[in-house]
């Protein structure tokens, strides 16, 4: 049963609009949200978090908002760019646990 | 980037040989993790370790061990592969308790269980 799911598996997006990358998550106890990115052949890198505290964390041109009533979280990226495409992987970490949960990934196109 | 190493980075073997995927840090980071990536699935965590000689399971733990003799190495065996665990491993590292902090990843191995 996956607690953190990406029900999209891929989304395609014009150079300069923004794109919005959805998770959905399942396990009340899950208190920290962070996204990666992936490219190919290279491992994931850290991208933008945010804390249960908070429904909005903002860096750049990434913006992760999230609705804990609904278990849902977002990340927006304005403006699209080419590099932007990659997989986006949201996590998911536990208050009394020291292990994060993944979801299966969106890979997102960008195009020029 | 943060000094993280997986060796190796490619490996095809046979079916019911063990096999052991190396992880080494030069941060000194407390925290190690291996994940497996599988298309459908994301990131699947099969053991981590909180200090030298200290590890727990993930959850996709069977039929892989783990050990960490060393702060900077921290070694995934299979003891008798099988096809199902080919897959890209990704070993990860983090300063803190909790992925909280900024975790890193290594690029990955791909195995092959033919």
């Amino acid at each position: 049963d996956q607690q953190v799911k990406q029900n999209s598996p891929s989304l395609s997006v014009q150079e300069g609009r923004i794109s919005i990358l959805n998770c959905d998550y399942t396990n009340s106890m899950f208190d920290y949200f962070l996204w990666y990115k992936k490219y190919p052949a290279e491992g994931p890198t850290f991208l933008i978090s945010i804390s249960s505290i908070k429904d909005k964390n903002e860096d750049g041109r990434f913006t992760v908002f999230l609705n804990k009533s609904a278990k849902h979280l977002s990340l927006h990226i304005v403006p699209s760019q080419p590099g932007d495409s990659a997989v986006y992987f949201c996590a998911a970490s536990a208050v009394n646990g020291n292990k994060l949960v993944f979801g299966a990934g969106t890979i997102l196109r960008v195009k020029s | 980037d943060a000094g993280i190493t997986q060796s190796p980075r490619h490996k095809v073997t046979e079916t019911g040989t063990p096999v052991t995927l190396r992880c080494h840090q030069t941060e000194n980071h407390r925290y190690m993790y291996w994940y497996r990536q599988d298309p459908g699935h994301g990131l699947r965590l099969i053991h981590y370790s909180y200090g030298v000689k200290d590890t727990d399971k993930g959850e996709v733990s069977d039929g892989y061990s783990v050990s960490r003799s060393k702060t900077e190495d921290f070694l995934l065996t299979l003891e008798s592969a099988t096809s199902s665990q080919t897959s890209v491993y990704f070993c990860a590292i983090s300063q803190g308790r909790r992925l909280n902090t900024e975790a890193f990843f290594g690029q990955g191995t791909r195995l092959t269980v033919v």
